[in-house]
């Protein structure tokens, strides 16, 4: 089955730097990687997605890209501000033969530094 | 905005109980999901549900637990024998599905605690 690397596993950065968190995966037939922003004791809300025939997405300051012969994608998030601070989970989906499970990584979680 | 809905949105149970959780997903989606996170960890599928059956399920999901759709609108699932390795933060999910994968939406969650 899938395995989804996520690194690293915290992130501390100044208010205002950029914030940068990779993920693995093997799975070469996965075609769908969404990213979840999860805050204390809430529930994962999708921040950005991106489909395997495309290798970049933009969303005003979060940025998501995708590489797939290596198989690897990321996000990036500029200008961060404390509001930003969160655990954020990458995953993939297979998506083939009806396939529609999330294998999330590990989480990584941002503290902004005002 | 259209919300997955969860209650309850805490349950404590003794070991060995059945419980139920109950979802309500959004109501033009296809697909409903139960996924866990033990505290501090990341979400684990359970299973996927699709035209009244199963569609895929996870090493988790063993006999103890079933998923049902009662009617129209709910989504639950079942656990029937809680163990203490239950105890988790269980999220429904669904999506709508048209043959792409599709965003899945989570509900609030139920923090199940196992005593």
């Amino acid at each position: 089955g899938e395995n989804v690397e996520q690194h690293p596993s915290t992130l501390s950065v100044q208010e205002g730097d950029s914030a940068v968190i990779k993920c693995t995966y093997s799975d070469s037939a996965s075609n769908y990687f969404p990213w979840y922003k999860q805050e204390l004791g809430k529930r994962p809300q999708l921040i950005i997605d991106i489909r395997s025939n495309v290798g970049e997405k933009k969303d005003q300051r979060i940025a998501v890209t995708l590489n797939k012969t290596a198989k690897h994608f990321s996000l990036h998030i500029t200008e961060t501000q404390p509001e930003d601070s969160a655990v954020y989970f990458c995953a993939a989906i297979m998506g083939g033969a009806g396939s529609y499970q999330l294998t999330f990584g590990k989480g990584t979680k941002l503290s902004v530094i005002p | 905005e259209p919300e997955v809905t969860q209650t309850p949105s805490h349950q404590v149970t003794q070991m060995g109980q059945e419980v139920i959780l109950r979802c309500v997903p959004i109501s033009n989606h296809l697909y409903f999901y139960w996924y866990r996170q033990i505290l501090g960890q990341k979400v684990e599928f359970l299973v996927s549900f699709y035209n009244n059956e199963i569609s895929e399920k996870s090493e988790i999901f063993d006999d103890q637990f079933s998923v049902e759709r009662p009617d129209g609108s709910n989504f639950t699932l079942k656990i029937r024998s809680t163990k203490l390795e239950d105890s988790a933060m269980y999220f429904c999910a669904s999506s709508h599905q048209t043959g792409a994968p599709d965003t899945q939406y989570f509900g609030p969650g139920t923090r199940l605690t196992v005593l």
